[in-house]
Protein backbone atom coordinates (compact mmCIF):
# COMPACT_ATOMS: atom_id res chain seq x y z
CA UNK A 1 0.00 0.00 0.00
CA UNK A 2 1.10 3.43 -1.19
CA UNK A 3 2.12 5.86 1.91
CA UNK A 4 3.43 9.31 1.52
CA UNK A 5 5.06 11.13 4.22
CA UNK A 6 6.38 14.86 4.19
CA UNK A 7 8.33 17.22 6.03
CA UNK A 8 9.54 20.99 5.61
CA UNK A 9 9.32 24.04 7.55
CA UNK A 10 6.34 24.68 9.22
CA UNK A 11 6.20 28.88 10.21
CA UNK A 12 8.30 31.39 7.77
CA UNK A 13 8.45 35.15 7.29
CA UNK A 14 7.29 37.00 4.04
CA UNK A 15 9.29 36.89 0.92
CA UNK A 16 10.97 33.60 1.89
CA UNK A 17 10.57 30.34 0.34
CA UNK A 18 9.03 27.36 1.51
CA UNK A 19 10.57 24.28 1.03
CA UNK A 20 8.49 20.85 1.27
CA UNK A 21 9.42 17.26 0.59
CA UNK A 22 7.32 14.02 0.22
CA UNK A 23 8.56 10.57 0.45
CA UNK A 24 6.97 7.63 -1.46
CA UNK A 25 7.01 4.36 0.18
CA UNK A 26 5.51 0.72 -1.44
CA UNK A 27 4.11 0.65 -5.03
CA UNK A 28 5.67 1.92 -7.88
CA UNK A 29 7.51 5.74 -7.89
CA UNK A 30 7.67 5.82 -11.58
CA UNK A 31 4.86 5.61 -13.34
CA UNK A 32 2.88 8.24 -11.77
CA UNK A 33 2.63 11.87 -11.33
CA UNK A 34 2.95 13.66 -7.99
CA UNK A 35 1.09 16.24 -7.01
CA UNK A 36 1.21 19.10 -4.58
CA UNK A 37 -2.28 21.02 -2.99
CA UNK A 38 -3.04 23.49 -0.67
CA UNK A 39 -5.66 24.41 1.62
CA UNK A 40 -6.13 27.69 3.63
CA UNK A 41 -7.33 27.32 6.61
CA UNK A 42 -11.18 27.02 6.65
CA UNK A 43 -10.83 27.34 3.04
CA UNK A 44 -11.39 25.04 0.01
CA UNK A 45 -8.78 22.80 -2.31
CA UNK A 46 -6.39 24.35 -4.64
CA UNK A 47 -4.01 22.20 -7.06
CA UNK A 48 -0.51 23.89 -7.40
CA UNK A 49 1.26 21.15 -9.60
CA UNK A 50 2.71 17.86 -10.40
CA UNK A 51 5.58 16.14 -11.60
CA UNK A 52 6.49 12.75 -13.17
CA UNK A 53 10.15 10.62 -12.85
CA UNK A 54 10.99 12.37 -16.09
CA UNK A 55 10.45 15.17 -14.72
CA UNK A 56 7.68 16.66 -16.87
CA UNK A 57 6.26 19.26 -15.15
CA UNK A 58 2.66 20.92 -14.97
CA UNK A 59 2.02 24.03 -12.99
CA UNK A 60 -1.00 26.11 -12.12
CA UNK A 61 -0.95 29.52 -14.20
CA UNK A 62 -1.94 31.24 -11.21
CA UNK A 63 1.50 30.27 -9.14
CA UNK A 64 3.74 28.94 -12.49
CA UNK A 65 6.19 32.16 -11.63
CA UNK A 66 6.82 31.34 -8.13
CA UNK A 67 6.44 27.37 -7.60
CA UNK A 68 9.00 24.51 -8.68
CA UNK A 69 8.37 20.52 -8.08
CA UNK A 70 11.31 18.55 -8.84
CA UNK A 71 11.25 14.85 -7.84
CA UNK A 72 14.75 12.60 -6.72
CA UNK A 73 13.94 9.02 -8.32
CA UNK A 74 16.75 7.92 -6.38
CA UNK A 75 14.91 8.68 -2.72
CA UNK A 76 11.46 8.11 -4.42
CA UNK A 77 10.85 11.47 -3.32
CA UNK A 78 9.38 14.92 -4.41
CA UNK A 79 9.90 18.35 -3.56
CA UNK A 80 7.81 21.33 -3.74
CA UNK A 81 9.48 25.03 -3.80
CA UNK A 82 7.17 28.38 -3.16
CA UNK A 83 9.10 31.61 -3.62
CA UNK A 84 8.58 35.08 -2.27
CA UNK A 85 5.65 33.44 0.17
CA UNK A 86 3.01 35.83 1.92
CA UNK A 87 0.45 35.41 4.48
CA UNK A 88 -1.52 34.47 1.41
CA UNK A 89 0.61 31.25 1.55
CA UNK A 90 -0.40 30.10 4.86
CA UNK A 91 -2.35 26.71 4.14
CA UNK A 92 -1.74 23.13 4.42
CA UNK A 93 0.41 22.21 2.15
CA UNK A 94 -0.60 18.04 1.39
CA UNK A 95 1.20 15.95 -1.28
CA UNK A 96 -0.36 13.00 -3.51
CA UNK A 97 -0.44 10.82 -6.61
CA UNK A 98 -2.10 11.78 -9.90
CA UNK A 99 -1.78 10.82 -12.86
CA UNK A 100 -0.05 7.51 -14.32
CA UNK A 101 2.39 6.87 -17.07
CA UNK A 102 2.58 3.50 -19.19
CA UNK A 103 5.68 3.44 -21.58
CA UNK A 104 5.47 6.87 -23.29
CA UNK A 105 2.17 7.94 -21.79
CA UNK A 106 0.72 9.78 -19.48
CA UNK A 107 -2.64 10.13 -18.35
CA UNK A 108 -4.53 12.61 -16.09
CA UNK A 109 -6.19 10.92 -13.05
CA UNK A 110 -7.78 11.21 -9.36
CA UNK A 111 -6.26 11.88 -6.52
CA UNK A 112 -4.99 9.04 -3.81
CA UNK A 113 -3.69 8.46 -1.79
CA UNK A 114 -2.63 11.90 -0.21
CA UNK A 115 -0.07 12.61 2.33
CA UNK A 116 -0.83 14.00 5.99
CA UNK A 117 -0.86 18.04 5.46
CA UNK A 118 1.28 19.94 6.82
CA UNK A 119 0.30 23.46 7.93
CA UNK A 120 2.59 26.30 6.73
CA UNK A 121 2.17 29.57 8.39
CA UNK A 122 3.66 33.13 7.01
CA UNK A 123 3.93 35.40 9.46
CA UNK A 124 6.20 38.17 10.34
CA UNK B 1 -8.86 26.99 -15.99
CA UNK B 2 -12.23 25.06 -15.66
CA UNK B 3 -13.84 26.25 -12.49
CA UNK B 4 -16.06 23.91 -10.90
CA UNK B 5 -19.01 25.30 -8.94
CA UNK B 6 -21.08 22.91 -6.34
CA UNK B 7 -24.59 23.36 -4.72
CA UNK B 8 -25.56 23.75 -1.96
CA UNK B 9 -22.71 24.89 -0.25
CA UNK B 10 -24.09 24.04 3.06
CA UNK B 11 -26.80 20.95 3.51
CA UNK B 12 -28.17 19.31 6.75
CA UNK B 13 -29.82 16.22 6.43
CA UNK B 14 -31.67 13.84 8.96
CA UNK B 15 -30.42 10.96 9.86
CA UNK B 16 -31.35 7.90 7.56
CA UNK B 17 -32.13 10.50 4.77
CA UNK B 18 -30.78 11.24 1.17
CA UNK B 19 -28.47 13.86 0.50
CA UNK B 20 -27.52 15.14 -2.89
CA UNK B 21 -24.58 17.53 -3.83
CA UNK B 22 -24.13 18.65 -6.96
CA UNK B 23 -21.37 19.79 -8.58
CA UNK B 24 -21.24 21.91 -12.52
CA UNK B 25 -17.92 22.78 -14.46
CA UNK B 26 -17.81 25.32 -16.69
CA UNK B 27 -17.12 23.52 -19.39
CA UNK B 28 -17.33 19.93 -20.18
CA UNK B 29 -15.08 17.05 -19.00
CA UNK B 30 -16.29 13.99 -20.69
CA UNK B 31 -13.29 12.33 -23.33
CA UNK B 32 -15.07 11.21 -26.12
CA UNK B 33 -12.42 8.98 -26.86
CA UNK B 34 -13.09 6.76 -23.92
CA UNK B 35 -16.35 8.15 -23.02
CA UNK B 36 -15.53 8.84 -19.87
CA UNK B 37 -16.17 11.91 -17.74
CA UNK B 38 -12.91 13.15 -15.78
CA UNK B 39 -14.53 14.57 -12.23
CA UNK B 40 -13.83 12.94 -8.74
CA UNK B 41 -15.33 12.78 -5.30
CA UNK B 42 -13.81 13.32 -2.18
CA UNK B 43 -14.80 13.23 1.33
CA UNK B 44 -12.55 15.95 3.99
CA UNK B 45 -13.80 15.34 7.90
CA UNK B 46 -11.71 17.57 10.19
CA UNK B 47 -7.97 17.14 10.45
CA UNK B 48 -7.88 14.65 8.11
CA UNK B 49 -6.49 14.54 4.51
CA UNK B 50 -9.48 14.02 1.85
CA UNK B 51 -10.77 10.76 1.19
CA UNK B 52 -11.72 9.49 -2.46
CA UNK B 53 -15.27 8.61 -2.84
CA UNK B 54 -15.90 8.50 -6.58
CA UNK B 55 -13.53 8.69 -9.78
CA UNK B 56 -14.94 8.16 -13.56
CA UNK B 57 -18.20 10.47 -12.19
CA UNK B 58 -19.42 7.35 -10.83
CA UNK B 59 -16.81 4.55 -9.67
CA UNK B 60 -16.79 3.58 -6.21
CA UNK B 61 -13.43 3.44 -4.71
CA UNK B 62 -12.86 0.25 -3.06
CA UNK B 63 -13.77 0.37 0.56
CA UNK B 64 -16.33 2.93 0.11
CA UNK B 65 -19.71 2.42 1.48
CA UNK B 66 -22.49 1.70 -1.41
CA UNK B 67 -24.63 4.36 0.40
CA UNK B 68 -22.59 6.95 -2.09
CA UNK B 69 -22.92 6.69 -5.98
CA UNK B 70 -21.90 9.67 -8.23
CA UNK B 71 -23.48 10.34 -11.53
CA UNK B 72 -23.50 12.62 -14.59
CA UNK B 73 -22.05 13.94 -17.14
CA UNK B 74 -20.82 15.91 -19.45
CA UNK B 75 -20.87 19.65 -16.96
CA UNK B 76 -23.68 18.45 -14.23
CA UNK B 77 -22.40 16.11 -11.69
CA UNK B 78 -24.18 14.36 -8.39
CA UNK B 79 -22.72 12.81 -5.50
CA UNK B 80 -25.43 11.13 -3.61
CA UNK B 81 -25.76 9.35 -0.02
CA UNK B 82 -28.79 7.26 -0.06
CA UNK B 83 -29.22 7.21 3.88
CA UNK B 84 -27.11 9.48 5.65
CA UNK B 85 -25.23 8.12 8.41
CA UNK B 86 -23.81 10.20 11.31
CA UNK B 87 -19.86 9.39 10.13
CA UNK B 88 -20.95 10.98 6.45
CA UNK B 89 -20.77 14.71 8.27
CA UNK B 90 -17.94 16.10 6.15
CA UNK B 91 -17.24 18.34 3.46
CA UNK B 92 -16.91 17.30 0.31
CA UNK B 93 -15.46 18.59 -3.18
CA UNK B 94 -15.71 17.46 -6.56
CA UNK B 95 -12.48 17.77 -9.14
CA UNK B 96 -11.68 18.04 -12.60
CA UNK B 97 -8.75 16.28 -14.21
CA UNK B 98 -9.67 16.41 -17.25
CA UNK B 99 -7.28 19.65 -17.85
CA UNK B 100 -4.39 21.23 -16.13
CA UNK B 101 -4.67 23.19 -13.59
CA UNK B 102 -6.74 20.55 -11.91
CA UNK B 103 -9.73 22.39 -10.23
CA UNK B 104 -11.86 21.62 -6.90
CA UNK B 105 -15.48 22.46 -6.22
CA UNK B 106 -15.53 25.18 -3.41
CA UNK B 107 -17.13 21.98 -1.18
CA UNK B 108 -20.47 21.63 0.45
CA UNK B 109 -20.61 21.04 4.46
CA UNK B 110 -22.81 18.04 5.08
CA UNK B 111 -24.21 18.47 8.64
CA UNK B 112 -27.20 16.27 10.72
CA UNK B 113 -30.65 17.92 10.84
Amino acid sequence: QVQLQQWGAGLLKPSETLSLTCAVYGGSFSGYYWTWIRQPPGKGLEWLGEINHSRTTNYSPSLKSRVTISVDTSKNQFSLRLSSVTAADTAVYYCARGGYCTGSSCYSSWVDPWGQGILVTVSS
Amino acid sequence: DIVMTQSPDSLAVSLGERATVNCKSSQGVLYNSNNKNYLAWYQQKPGQPPRLLIYWASTRESGVPDRFSGSGSGTDFTLTISSLQAEDVAVYYCQQYYSTPYTFGQGTKLEIK
